[in-house]
Protein backbone atom coordinates (compact mmCIF):
# COMPACT_ATOMS: atom_id res chain seq x y z
CA UNK A 1 0.00 0.00 0.00
CA UNK A 2 1.71 3.24 -1.52
CA UNK A 3 1.60 6.13 0.70
CA UNK A 4 3.46 8.93 2.53
CA UNK A 5 3.52 8.15 6.62
CA UNK A 6 4.28 10.76 9.33
CA UNK A 7 5.42 10.03 13.36
CA UNK A 8 4.64 11.06 15.89
CA UNK A 9 1.37 12.43 15.27
CA UNK A 10 1.00 13.93 17.96
CA UNK A 11 4.32 15.13 20.10
CA UNK A 12 4.78 17.62 23.40
CA UNK A 13 7.96 19.23 24.14
CA UNK A 14 9.71 21.46 26.67
CA UNK A 15 11.59 24.48 25.76
CA UNK A 16 14.82 24.36 25.02
CA UNK A 17 14.05 20.90 23.56
CA UNK A 18 15.11 19.96 20.07
CA UNK A 19 12.58 17.60 18.31
CA UNK A 20 12.86 15.45 15.30
CA UNK A 21 9.97 14.45 12.81
CA UNK A 22 9.64 11.67 11.05
CA UNK A 23 8.47 11.55 6.96
CA UNK A 24 9.10 8.44 5.04
CA UNK A 25 7.16 7.56 1.33
CA UNK A 26 6.99 4.70 -0.36
CA UNK A 27 5.70 6.31 -3.43
CA UNK A 28 9.55 6.54 -5.18
CA UNK A 29 9.22 10.10 -5.74
CA UNK A 30 12.21 12.27 -6.22
CA UNK A 31 10.81 15.50 -4.43
CA UNK A 32 9.82 15.96 -0.86
CA UNK A 33 8.84 19.02 1.55
CA UNK A 34 7.55 20.30 4.84
CA UNK A 35 4.86 22.71 5.25
CA UNK A 36 3.66 23.85 8.91
CA UNK A 37 -0.03 24.85 8.77
CA UNK A 38 -1.04 27.53 11.35
CA UNK A 39 -4.90 28.56 11.42
CA UNK A 40 -5.33 31.25 9.13
CA UNK A 41 -2.65 31.10 7.31
CA UNK A 42 -1.87 28.20 5.02
CA UNK A 43 0.77 26.37 4.28
CA UNK A 44 4.06 27.87 4.61
CA UNK A 45 7.35 25.76 3.11
CA UNK A 46 10.03 24.81 5.39
CA UNK A 47 12.49 23.15 3.55
CA UNK A 48 12.38 21.22 0.57
CA UNK A 49 14.41 18.36 -1.20
CA UNK A 50 14.80 17.71 -4.76
CA UNK A 51 17.15 14.61 -4.47
CA UNK A 52 19.18 12.69 -2.43
CA UNK A 53 21.47 14.52 -0.47
CA UNK A 54 20.28 18.46 -1.48
CA UNK A 55 17.80 20.54 -0.38
CA UNK A 56 17.03 23.82 0.11
CA UNK A 57 15.11 26.64 1.94
CA UNK A 58 11.87 27.14 1.97
CA UNK A 59 10.15 30.64 3.40
CA UNK A 60 10.51 30.15 7.07
CA UNK A 61 13.47 27.73 7.32
CA UNK A 62 14.78 29.42 10.54
CA UNK A 63 15.10 27.22 13.67
CA UNK A 64 14.48 24.18 11.76
CA UNK A 65 17.02 21.78 10.08
CA UNK A 66 16.62 18.46 7.60
CA UNK A 67 18.53 15.61 5.84
CA UNK A 68 18.00 13.50 2.88
CA UNK A 69 20.00 10.45 2.73
CA UNK A 70 17.58 8.59 1.74
CA UNK A 71 15.15 9.03 -1.37
CA UNK A 72 12.19 7.50 0.70
CA UNK A 73 13.03 9.86 4.51
CA UNK A 74 13.16 13.51 4.57
CA UNK A 75 13.14 14.01 8.54
CA UNK A 76 12.70 17.54 10.19
CA UNK A 77 14.75 19.08 13.17
CA UNK A 78 12.86 21.68 15.17
CA UNK A 79 15.18 23.13 17.04
CA UNK A 80 15.40 25.30 20.01
CA UNK A 81 15.98 28.63 18.11
CA UNK A 82 12.22 28.02 16.39
CA UNK A 83 10.68 30.90 18.63
CA UNK A 84 7.05 29.43 17.85
CA UNK A 85 7.50 25.95 16.89
CA UNK A 86 4.04 24.94 18.19
CA UNK A 87 2.36 24.11 15.14
CA UNK A 88 0.85 21.38 12.66
CA UNK A 89 3.62 20.07 10.55
CA UNK A 90 2.89 18.49 6.62
CA UNK A 91 5.31 16.41 4.95
CA UNK A 92 4.65 16.08 1.33
CA UNK A 93 5.84 14.67 -1.71
CA UNK A 94 5.89 14.00 -5.79
CA UNK A 95 7.40 13.12 -8.62
CA UNK A 96 10.22 14.97 -9.45
CA UNK A 97 10.89 17.48 -11.89
CA UNK A 98 9.77 21.09 -12.17
CA UNK A 99 6.13 22.12 -13.18
CA UNK A 100 3.23 20.85 -11.64
CA UNK A 101 2.34 17.41 -10.50
CA UNK A 102 0.13 16.34 -7.50
CA UNK A 103 1.18 16.85 -4.04
CA UNK A 104 0.76 13.54 -2.01
CA UNK A 105 0.30 14.65 2.10
CA UNK A 106 1.32 12.38 4.88
CA UNK A 107 -1.37 12.54 7.90
CA UNK A 108 0.25 15.54 9.92
CA UNK A 109 2.29 15.70 13.27
CA UNK A 110 1.08 17.94 15.83
CA UNK A 111 4.15 19.36 17.64
CA UNK A 112 3.24 21.50 20.93
CA UNK A 113 5.46 23.45 22.95
CA UNK A 114 4.59 23.29 26.80
CA UNK B 1 9.00 35.15 -4.42
CA UNK B 2 5.51 34.21 -5.01
CA UNK B 3 2.66 35.91 -2.93
CA UNK B 4 -0.38 34.25 -2.84
CA UNK B 5 -3.92 35.59 -1.46
CA UNK B 6 -6.88 33.86 -0.82
CA UNK B 7 -10.57 35.38 -0.47
CA UNK B 8 -13.17 34.86 1.47
CA UNK B 9 -11.71 33.10 4.84
CA UNK B 10 -14.79 31.67 5.32
CA UNK B 11 -18.08 31.21 3.26
CA UNK B 12 -20.95 29.76 4.25
CA UNK B 13 -23.64 28.69 1.61
CA UNK B 14 -27.28 26.67 1.86
CA UNK B 15 -27.02 23.25 0.37
CA UNK B 16 -27.76 23.41 -3.60
CA UNK B 17 -25.77 26.92 -3.85
CA UNK B 18 -23.16 27.88 -5.39
CA UNK B 19 -19.75 28.52 -3.68
CA UNK B 20 -16.89 30.38 -5.13
CA UNK B 21 -13.29 31.22 -4.01
CA UNK B 22 -10.84 33.36 -5.20
CA UNK B 23 -7.22 33.38 -5.11
CA UNK B 24 -4.54 36.29 -6.59
CA UNK B 25 -0.99 35.61 -7.13
CA UNK B 26 2.12 38.12 -8.07
CA UNK B 27 4.50 36.28 -9.97
CA UNK B 28 3.78 36.43 -13.40
CA UNK B 29 6.39 33.47 -14.47
CA UNK B 30 3.84 31.21 -12.33
CA UNK B 31 1.91 28.41 -14.52
CA UNK B 32 0.33 25.94 -12.17
CA UNK B 33 -2.19 26.62 -10.10
CA UNK B 34 -3.96 23.31 -8.08
CA UNK B 35 -6.46 23.78 -5.54
CA UNK B 36 -6.31 21.35 -1.74
CA UNK B 37 -9.29 20.32 -0.45
CA UNK B 38 -8.54 19.42 3.52
CA UNK B 39 -11.09 17.76 5.45
CA UNK B 40 -11.87 18.43 9.15
CA UNK B 41 -8.28 16.20 10.78
CA UNK B 42 -6.93 14.69 7.39
CA UNK B 43 -4.23 15.57 4.86
CA UNK B 44 -5.02 17.84 2.12
CA UNK B 45 -5.94 16.20 -1.57
CA UNK B 46 -5.72 17.63 -4.78
CA UNK B 47 -8.99 18.27 -6.28
CA UNK B 48 -8.54 20.11 -9.54
CA UNK B 49 -5.43 22.18 -11.16
CA UNK B 50 -4.98 24.64 -14.22
CA UNK B 51 -1.99 25.21 -16.18
CA UNK B 52 -1.72 28.80 -17.96
CA UNK B 53 -2.47 27.70 -21.45
CA UNK B 54 -6.15 27.47 -20.71
CA UNK B 55 -8.37 29.82 -19.00
CA UNK B 56 -11.26 27.32 -17.36
CA UNK B 57 -11.19 23.51 -16.64
CA UNK B 58 -14.15 21.57 -15.19
CA UNK B 59 -14.58 18.49 -12.94
CA UNK B 60 -18.31 17.56 -12.39
CA UNK B 61 -19.50 20.44 -9.85
CA UNK B 62 -15.81 21.75 -9.63
CA UNK B 63 -14.38 24.14 -12.29
CA UNK B 64 -11.53 27.13 -12.03
CA UNK B 65 -11.22 29.62 -14.36
CA UNK B 66 -7.66 31.69 -14.48
CA UNK B 67 -7.52 35.43 -15.63
CA UNK B 68 -3.57 35.91 -16.54
CA UNK B 69 -3.77 39.06 -17.36
CA UNK B 70 -5.01 39.83 -13.75
CA UNK B 71 -3.08 37.38 -11.97
CA UNK B 72 -5.96 35.95 -10.53
CA UNK B 73 -7.82 32.38 -10.64
CA UNK B 74 -11.01 31.23 -8.57
CA UNK B 75 -12.73 27.91 -7.73
CA UNK B 76 -16.44 27.32 -8.41
CA UNK B 77 -18.66 24.42 -6.77
CA UNK B 78 -22.31 24.09 -7.94
CA UNK B 79 -25.07 22.11 -5.95
CA UNK B 80 -22.88 22.22 -3.05
CA UNK B 81 -23.44 19.01 -0.96
CA UNK B 82 -22.51 19.05 3.09
CA UNK B 83 -19.56 16.88 2.27
CA UNK B 84 -17.73 19.75 1.02
CA UNK B 85 -17.42 21.31 3.62
CA UNK B 86 -13.89 21.73 4.14
CA UNK B 87 -10.95 23.59 3.88
CA UNK B 88 -9.73 24.85 0.50
CA UNK B 89 -6.27 25.98 -0.28
CA UNK B 90 -5.34 27.53 -3.81
CA UNK B 91 -1.71 27.26 -5.12
CA UNK B 92 0.83 29.06 -7.37
CA UNK B 93 4.09 27.50 -8.47
CA UNK B 94 7.20 30.00 -8.33
CA UNK B 95 9.15 30.38 -11.35
CA UNK B 96 11.78 27.65 -11.24
CA UNK B 97 8.43 25.33 -11.16
CA UNK B 98 9.78 23.12 -8.15
CA UNK B 99 7.89 25.02 -5.22
CA UNK B 100 4.13 25.76 -4.51
CA UNK B 101 2.86 29.04 -2.38
CA UNK B 102 -0.52 28.32 -0.64
CA UNK B 103 -3.45 30.85 -0.19
CA UNK B 104 -4.86 31.09 3.52
CA UNK B 105 -7.36 29.25 2.83
CA UNK B 106 -11.11 29.21 3.02
CA UNK B 107 -13.25 27.09 5.22
CA UNK B 108 -16.45 26.38 3.67
CA UNK B 109 -19.53 25.17 5.65
CA UNK B 110 -22.33 24.22 3.44
CA UNK B 111 -25.66 24.02 5.94
CA UNK B 112 -28.19 21.38 5.32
Amino acid sequence: DGGITQSPKYLFRKEGQNVTLSCEQNLNHDAMYWYRQDPGQGLRLIYYSQIVNDFQKGDIAEGYSVSREKKESFPLTVTSAQKNPTAFYLCASKIGGINTGELFFGEGSRLTVL
Amino acid sequence: GENVEQHPSTLSVQEGDSAVIKCTYSDSASNYFPWYKQELGKRPQLIIDIRSNVGEKKDQRIAVTLNKTAKHFSLHITETQPEDSAVYFCAANNNAGNMLTFGGGTRLMVKP
